[in-house]
């Protein structure tokens, strides 16, 4: 059954650091998604993204977030400095059309020091 | 600004007793609304999509329940089983059709 992938499942930084997270969503699908949560929070939505640019964000998504589809695989999210605040669970997701279906990768965790 | 409900936060209960979860929202235009559940240090894994058109959706033991106009979602889950022990959530959709918002969640543990 296709599914969301992401890489790293875990991941440690410094504070100040840049940080990477990658998905590759589903093969057919043209809208990406990243969410995150933080321990024991609610699941917090992020940025959607469609046809190469984004389409919503929230407040969170400040300048320190940028997304990129640098191939017609991956989709990736980047913190460019990344605060201890930033410590997350970041879930990619992906839907074959608008109000389809979401669905989610496993999430990759990300530890800010 | 959307603010979702999931009532009760717990909930446990003995193996094959029929349950139901109870999700509200505050704003009722939405476009649809998903099911999700979420097992300990794992990701979400849908359940089940309501169109904002539907009244209720049907999948195995599951059935989700819509009452747009009064702000509310139940889930429906039948002779339950230790396996449905987990996190269930509920995020309903705006109408752009892009943000899912999502409620605190629903901890059930069904016992053996």
């Amino acid at each position: 059954e296709p599914e969301v992938t992401q890489t790293p499942s875990h991941q440690v930084t410094q504070m100040g650091q840049e940080v990477i997270l990658r998905c590759v969503p589903i093969s057919n699908h043209l809208y990406f998604y990243w969410y995150r949560q933080i321990l024991g929070q609610k699941v917090e939505f992020l940025v959607s993204f469609y046809n190469n640019e984004i389409s919503e964000k929230s407040e969170i998504f400040d300048d320190q977030f940028s997304v990129e589809r640098p191939d017609g695989s991956n989709f990736t999210l980047k913190i460019r400095s990344t605060k201890l605040e930033d410590s997350a669970m970041y879930f990619c997701a992906s839907s074959e059309f608008m109000g389809g279906e979401l669905f989610f990768g496993e999430g990759s965790r990300l530890t800010v020091l | 600004k959307q603010e979702v409900t999931q009532i009760p936060a717990a909930l446990s209960v003995p193996e094959g007793e029929n349950l139901v979860l109870n999700c509200s929202f505050t704003d009722s235009a939405i476009y649809n609304l998903q099911w999700f559940r979420q097992d300990p240090g794992k990701g979400l894994t849908s359940l089940l999509l309501i169109q904002s058109s539907q009244r209720e959706q049907t999948s195995g033991r599951l059935n989700a329940s819509l009452d747009k106009s009064s702000g509310r979602s139940t889930l429906y889950i039948a002779a339950s089983q230790p396996g449905d022990s987990a996190t269930y959530l509920c995020a309903p959709e705006e109408t752009s059709g892009s943000r899912l918002t999502f409620g605190e969640g629903t901890q059930l543990t069904v016992n053996p």
